[in-house]
């Protein structure tokens, strides 16, 4: 597509529940990366993809949050027992690759309420 | 990453003034670094970025400025324009993971016809 695609926009959940996040990157960039924004601070970073690796999975707060990215192209965010502190706004970027200089773009983003 | 309250710094300009949005940056290691626009509902926007063998890079209306020596990072945006009006974020990134970026606190422009 033109851009990064990010499904849902919007999701409503009850504490407890498993949420899945959907992101389409821009056709052809093999590198994919996750990030969390909250309210009023800049987005936090995740997780990144190369191909279909984790390159780098520091930014994940717990185990109850796990990516894949199976055919490295889309790639699903995943998170277990839901609680209140994760809603928040799930950003979804790619680029070229992973090498300096080259723009990430990011998606609209997915916003995460949990209640 | 840095963090940030609710109580992000604020500009307000008129139109057609020129502004400048100022960011520091914490880790002395970054060779990369981005401007992001946010508008409310949407994905950051990129703007223009900057490498470290650089002090001052220049696109359509806007001109990023790095300062190594202290670490600071300005974006300055010519004839600013109501559409400019929106939240505005640094970012660095370096080292062996190039897309991991650390966002530093944004900046609420607000243009005024």
């Amino acid at each position: 597509g033109a851009g990064v695609s990010q499904t849902p926009s919007n999701k409503v959940t009850e504490k407890g529940k498993y949420v899945e996040l959907r992101c389409d990157p821009i056709s052809g960039h093999t590198a994919l990366y996750w990030y969390r924004q909250s309210l009023g601070q800049g987005p936090e970073f995740l997780i990144y993809f190369q191909g279909t690796g984790a390159a780098d999975d520091s930014g994940l707060p717990n185990d109850r949050f796990f990516a894949v990215r199976p055919e490295g192209s889309v790639s699903t965010l995943k998170i277990q027992r839901t609680e209140r502190g994760d809603s928040a706004v799930y950003l979804c970027a790619s680029s070229s690759d992973g090498n300096s200089g080259n723009t990430i773009y990011f998606g609209e983003g997915s916003w995460l309420t949990v209640v | 990453g840095e963090s940030v309250g609710l109580h992000l710094p604020t500009l307000s300009v008129q139109e057609g003034d020129n502004s400048i949005i100022n960011c520091a940056y914490s880790n002395s290691a970054s060779d990369y670094f981005i401007w992001y626009k946010q508008e409310s509902g949407k994905g950051p926007q990129f703007i223009i970025d900057i490498r470290s063998n650089m002090d001052k890079r220049q696109g359509q209306r806007v001109t990023v400025l790095l300062n190594k020596t202290v670490k600071h990072l300005s974006l300055q945006i010519a004839a600013t324009q109501p559409g400019d009006s929106a939240v505005y974020f640094c970012a660095e990134s370096g080292g062996t993971s190039y897309g991991k970026l650390t966002f530093g606190q944004g900046t609420i422009l607000t243009v005024h016809p």
